[in-house]
């Protein structure tokens, strides 16, 4: 079964542009959640997809959206980025949206803001 | 205060010796309980879930103290494939996660 996958696999932008990092998840797996681990933080929630739907988001501000395909795909979408966004982005999936499913991780994404 | 909780370590322990980390949640609504394990530069991955009656997958037992409002994991007969960071991760419900920090495990030989 493939699990999770993530491309790029690296990014570098500079200030000021635009970033977009998609997901592929598990088959069978409707929900995707997307995170932000910068170096030497924790794990940072960003979005939680569902049946196409954005159904939550962390404390981040709007610049940070994405959306979810009819496949259950999923695009992170990053304007105007900023240096501070230099960072390792997790998308992951679950089975359900439930919080009792584990969730399983892709390679990520490292994005490198110049 | 902080939703989790989690020694950064790093715990140094040689090979076969047994470890212990406990992880503190302040949600007392929290529902359901994982430990993940992370390698350097790569993606986290599920090693177990935490029961309400405790646990064990081989060398690994986690346990949930809800009085206390912690988790613990603990690791006989450290492997050098131990090493790595362990995450505690709680969910609340509304797939609402929250992840610590993480604990660095090296196990020397």
């Amino acid at each position: 079964e493939a699990g999770v996958t993530q491309s790029p696999t690296h990014l570098i932008k500079t200030r000021g542009q635009q970033a977009t990092l998609r997901c592929s998840p598990i088959s069978g797996h409707t929900s995707v959640y997307w995170y932000q681990q910068a170096l030497g933080l924790g794990l940072q929630f960003l979005l939680w997809y569902d049946e196409g739907e954005e159904r939550n988001r962390g404390n981040f501000p709007p610049r940070f959206s994405g959306r979810q395909f009819p496949n259950y795909s999923s695009e992170l979408n990053v304007n105007a980025l900023e240096l501070e966004d230099s960072a390792l982005y997790l998308c992951a999936s679950s089975f359900e949206g439930l919080s009792n499913q584990p969730q399983h991780f892709g390679d990520g994404t490292r994005l490198s803001i110049l | 205060r902080k939703e989790v909780e989690q020694d950064p370590g790093p715990f140094n322990v040689p090979e076969g010796a047994t470890v212990a980390f406990n992880c503190t949640y302040s949600n007392s609504a929290s529902q359901s309980f994982f430990w993940y394990r992370q390698d350097c530069r790569k993606e986290p991955k599920l090693l177990m879930s935490v029961y309400s009656s405790g646990n064990e997958d081989g060398r690994f037992t986690a346990q949930l103290n809800r009085a206390s409002q912690y988790i613990s994991l603990l690791i006989r007969d450290s492997k050098l494939s131990d090493s790595a960071t362990y995450l505690c991760v709680f969910g609340t419900g509304a797939n609402n996660l929250f992840f610590g920090t993480g604990t660095r495990l090296t196990v020397i030989p």
